[in-house]
């Protein structure tokens, strides 16, 4: 069973511009979780969809948002850079919603903002 | 508001030591904790779930123990190898479904050879 996929790995963006950042869950998982990683604040959570709805969100700015689409995959927006958005960026699947069962983890998209 | 602290936040040790990495959070009233390890650069990966009525969680030489009321867990890895030198980060979780997944900010662990 492939794991969770994250695109794309590496991407590097100027102030003011924004980014897309894709997520592939495990087949059969329904949730995907959403985190920002810097060597500062450590690991915060996003937000979480499932079933294509937003179940959770965490305590970022509205610059920062999210969808799911039907075949469960994900997708993160980030518009308006600044530079303090360089972080990994990691995206999480599960079965259900993630507070019930584990969570399976992307390698992350590692974004520099210059 | 969950807080989680892991103690300590970076550990050395020599090949074949057994250890014990700790997690406290303050709120008791968790659904479950989940322990990771992340390396490098990496994402995390999933070592043990133990749910609230569980005392303890084994898989080969990690065992993860739980005690609620006092708000902590500790995991214990025996005869540790350099393979193990990681990031490991806990999470507490829930207990209600809205609830978001805090994470500690691990303890970096090096094992010498």
């Amino acid at each position: 069973k492939a794991g969770v996929t994250q695109t794309p790995r590496y991407l590097i963006k100027t102030r003011g511009q924004q980014v897309t950042l894709s997520c592939s869950p495990i087949s059969g998982h329904r949730s995907v979780s959403w985190y920002q990683q810097t060597p500062g604040q450590g690991l915060q959570f996003l937000f979480e969809y499932f079933s294509e709805t937003q179940r959770n969100k965490g305590n970022f700015p509205g610059r920062f948002s999210g969808r799911q689409f039907s075949n469960s995959r994900s997708e993160m927006n980030v518009s308006t850079l600044e530079l303090g958005d360089s972080a990994l960026y990691l995206c999480a699947s599960s079965l259900h919603l993630a507070v019930l069962v584990e969570q399976f983890f992307g390698p992350g998209t590692r974004l520099t903002v210059l | 508001k969950q807080e989680v602290t892991q103690i300590p936040a970076a550990l050395s040790v020599p090949e074949g030591e057994n250890l014990v990495l700790n997690c406290s959070f303050t709120d008791s009233a968790i659904y479950n904790l989940q322990w990771f390890r992340q390396d490098p650069g990496k994402g995390l990966t999933s070592l043990l779930l133990i749910q609230s009525s569980q005392r303890e969680q084994t898989s080969g030489r990690l065992n993860a123990s739980l005690d609620k009321s006092s708000g902590r867990s500790t995991l214990y890895i025996a005869a540790s190898q350099p393979g193990d030198s990681a990031t490991y980060l806990c999470a507490p979780v829930g207990p209600n479904r809205d609830d978001k997944i805090i994470f500690g900010k691990g303890t970096r662990l090096h094992i010498l050879p």
